[in-house]
C-alpha cells in the first residue's frame, strides 16, 4: 500500500524559506514512472500546482513560482522535498504531496494527507 | 495556460438524484488527459477519473466521466451520502497542470 506523509514547520515567518518533506512508503521513488508533485490549497480555495520532479530527474515548476521553488528527491531516504523560499501571506496554505501516474496519463492517484502552513511573523 | 471553468458553482441535491457537473476546457485537452477528484472537508482529493473516462482503483461504478476536446462531464449515476463533497477536474495533457475551481455538491 502506497503512503505519503507531509512534514515540516506549520509556521513560517515572512521572508523565510518554506521547508517541507514528503516520506513515501509502498514504492520506491526512484521507480520509473511516477510524478513526485506538491500542490497547494490556499484556505478555502481550489487546488494549484506547485510543481513536480520525474524519476529521471526532469523537473518542471509552476511559472508563478519558478524562482523561489526547488523540488528534490532524496532515494537514500525514500522522501521528496519542498523549499519555497521568500515566502509572504499569500504563501499561507495546506501544502499535499502527491504522485503522479504516467500509467494514468498523469494523473495524482496517491495524496499525503497535507500540512498546513501559515506565513505568520 | 489551459484555463478550466466548472459549472455549476454549487448543487443542492438529494440523496438517490443524479448528478451531472461540467469542465469545459479553454483549448482542446490533450490525448483527453483530464481527471476529477471528490474532497471532503479536511481531506486531500481523491481521484475519481482519468482519461476522461477511466475510473480509478476502488471508485464505485456509479461515478462516470465522459467528453473529449474541451468538453467533460462527470456524472454520478444516484447520489449517496458520502457523495456530498466538491469535485474539480484537473488536466494533465498540457503545462502547467492546471484545476478546476470546483463544484460543490451539497445536500437540499
Amino acid at each position: 500500500q502506497v503512503q505519503l506523509q507531509e512534514s515540516g514547520p506549520g509556521l513560517v515567518k515572512p521572508s523565510q524559506t518554506l521547508s517541507l518533506t514528503c516520506s513515501v512508503s509502498g514504492v520506491s521513488i526512484s521507480s520509473g514512472g511516477y510524478l513526485w508533485t506538491w500542490i497547494r490549497q490556499h484556505p478555502g480555495k481550489g487546488l494549484e500546482c506547485i510543481g513536480y520532479k520525474f524519476y529521471n530527474g526532469r523537473t518542471y515548476y509552476n511559472s508563478s513560482l519558478e524562482s523561489r521553488v526547488v523540488i528534490s528527491l532524496d532515494t537514500s531516504k525514500n522522501q521528496f522535498s519542498l523549499k519555497l523560499s521568500s515566502v509572504t501571506a499569500a504563501d499561507t496554505a495546506v501544502y499535499y504531496c502527491a504522485r503522479g501516474d504516467t500509467g494514468l496519463g498523469k494523473a495524482f492517484d496517491i495524496w499525503g494527507q497535507g500540512t498546513m502552513v501559515t506565513v505568520s511573523s | 495556460e489551459i484555463v478550466l471553468t466548472q459549472s455549476p458553482g454549487t448543487l443542492s441535491l438529494s440523496p438517490g438524484e443524479r448528478v451531472t457537473l461540467s469542465c469545459r476546457a479553454s483549448q482542446s485537452v490533450s490525448s483527453n488527459f483530464l481527471a476529477w477528484y471528490q474532497q471532503k472537508p479536511g481531506q486531500a482529493p481523491r481521484l475519481l477519473i482519468y482519461g476522461a473516462s477511466y475510473r480509478a482503483t476502488g471508485i464505485p461504478d456509479r461515478f462516470s466521466g465522459s467528453g473529449s476536446g474541451t468538453d467533460f462531464t462527470l456524472t454520478i449515476s444516484r447520489l449517496g451520502p458520502e457523495d456530498f463533497a466538491v469535485y474539480y477536474c484537473q488536466q494533465y495533457g498540457s503545462s502547467p497542470v492546471t484545476f478546476g475551481q470546483g463544484t460543490k455538491v451539497e445536500i437540499k
